[in-house]
């Protein structure tokens, strides 16, 4: 698969805001997606998932949006909060169990 | 229940010296991968293993090997260590239902540092 690594754009917001973050996809044939969320020094932590026979997916404060049309995943949060702060990947998988990750968006909250 | 186990969690190693990293996936995942991540390349995909064989592999090179044991605990090995190797080592547990994969846990990662 692609690695599309070297760009990592930042998304700042006002506590108490939503949060959009966009991710473009690389495969049409990939059938699973997931979010996930990365803080300094930690591994990557599952926020929520969506598989292609879906366009969308809620979870608690957020939201999976899956526009396969043109390959676009974006992830809602709602009411942001400091917590939130981190930096958050969409992965997608097309074959086996193996995903290909995006750049990452890094989200600053702030107070 | 536990989740994804890596040790150790910090080594420097001098380039061409190997180094051996462990994973234990959560229990009752089968399947173990593997990733590297560097600021520069992001997240890129090693090797997953299941039922004690590899079953996939990334575009890396014969230096990066990995194994699985018959409780599905995993370890990767770098051989002749170099100091582009400096990097995250992260493993992710996972299973399998009809629908496909599910429950791709990572860890905590290695962070592992060459001098």
């Amino acid at each position: 698969g692609e690695s599309v690594g070297l760009h990592l754009p930042t998304l700042s917001v006002q506590e108490g805001d939503n949060s959009i973050i966009n991710c473009a996809y690389s495969n049409s044939a990939s059938d699973y997606f997931i979010w996930y969320k990365q803080e300094s020094g930690k591994g990557p932590q599952f926020i929520i998932d969506i598989r292609s026979n879906m366009d969308k997916r809620q979870g608690q404060r957020v939201t999976v949006l899956l526009n396969k049309t043109v390959k676009h995943l974006s992830l809602q949060i709602a009411a942001t909060q400091p917590g939130d702060s981190a930096v958050y990947f969409c992965a997608e998988n097309n074959a086996g169990n193996m995903l290909t990750f995006g750049g990452g968006t890094r989200l600053m909250v702030k107070p | 229940k536990a989740g994804v186990t890596q040790t150790p969690r910090y080594l420097i190693k001098t380039r061409g010296q190997q180094v051996t990293l462990s994973c234990s996936p959560i229990s009752g995942h089968r399947s173990v991968s593997w990733y590297q991540q560097t600021p520069g390349q992001g997240l890129q995909f090693l090797f997953e293993y299941f039922s004690e064989t590899q079953r996939n592999k990334g575009n890396f090179p014969g230096r990066f090997s990995g194994r699985q044991f018959s409780n599905s605990r995993s370890e990767m090995n770098v051989s002749t260590l170099e100091l582009g190797d400096s990097a995250l080592y992260l493993c992710a547990s996972s299973s399998t239902s009809q629908q496909g994969i599910y429950g791709y846990t990572f860890g905590s990662g290695t962070r592992l540092t060459v001098v």
